[in-house]
């Protein structure tokens, strides 16, 4: 089946670590995006590329980093600069821009 | 720039009511309009669009918004809702000049026997 998988599911991260982020699409969607979500503030942008080798910031992006080396895949660095990184991360496809989003199944990130 | 804001952060209503989730939106440009359900612990999934057309959308699970550009808004109605219903609800906007979509704040639906 077509869809947005993301891994792992569950992730701890201790302090001073950078850990990293899988979302992998089989959708054959150009353009790809990471979300973050804490209670009561619905999505906030991280990062997005629309097309491979090429990426944006979003509107939160310090303390993360991306990479769009091949269509299918868009992981999300979560570096120690990130002071409070405990969120709900989800990632998102499209096939353009003009278009809905499909989303993964998230990953939810605490730290030890 | 666009915004969203979703106008109650918490909607309960009894099984078999109506309900109505509100969604403004501010745009200096013709805007796409979108609602988006998550279940809890799982992704955002499509629940309707609007792109261009008929200013009723027909949605999954018997759900219908209206785009009312005069008002900016675009309002999420179900004329009788299940407990399957007990979700979150999210509205989002996008323009096609950004790329992007903007989310509202989302809004939890609580369906009570």
């Amino acid at each position: 089946d077509g869809g947005i998988t993301q891994s792992p599911k569950y992730l701890f991260r201790k302090e001073g670590q950078n850990v990293t982020l899988s979302c992998e699409q089989n959708l054959n969607h150009d353009a790809m995006y990471w979300y973050r979500q804490d209670p009561g503030q619905g999505l906030r942008l991280i990062y997005y590329s629309q097309i491979v080798n090429d990426f944006q910031k979003g509107d939160i992006a310090e303390g993360y980093s991306v990479s769009r080396e091949k269509k299918e895949s868009f992981p999300l660095t979560v570096t120690s600069a990130q002071k409070n990184p405990t969120a709900f991360y989800l990632c998102a496809s499209s096939k353009d821009s003009l278009l809905n989003q499909y989303f993964g199944a998230g990953t939810r990130l605490s730290v030890l | 720039a666009q915004s969203v804001t979703q106008l109650d952060s918490q909607v309960p209503v009894f099984e078999e009511a109506p309900v109505e989730l509100r969604c403004n939106y501010s745009s200096s440009v013709s805007v796409y309009l979108f609602w988006y359900v998550q279940y809890p612990n799982q992704g955002l999934q499509l629940l309707l669009k609007y792109l261009s057309g008929s200013t009723l959308v027909k949605g999954i699970n018997g759900f219908e918004a209206e785009f009312n550009k005069s008002q900016t808004s675009f309002h999420l109605r179900k004329p009788s809702v299940h407990i399957s219903d007990t979700a979150e609800y999210f509205c989002a906007v996008g323009t096609s000049n950004t790329g992007k979509l903007i989310f509202g704040q989302g809004t939890t639906l609580q369906v009570k026997p």
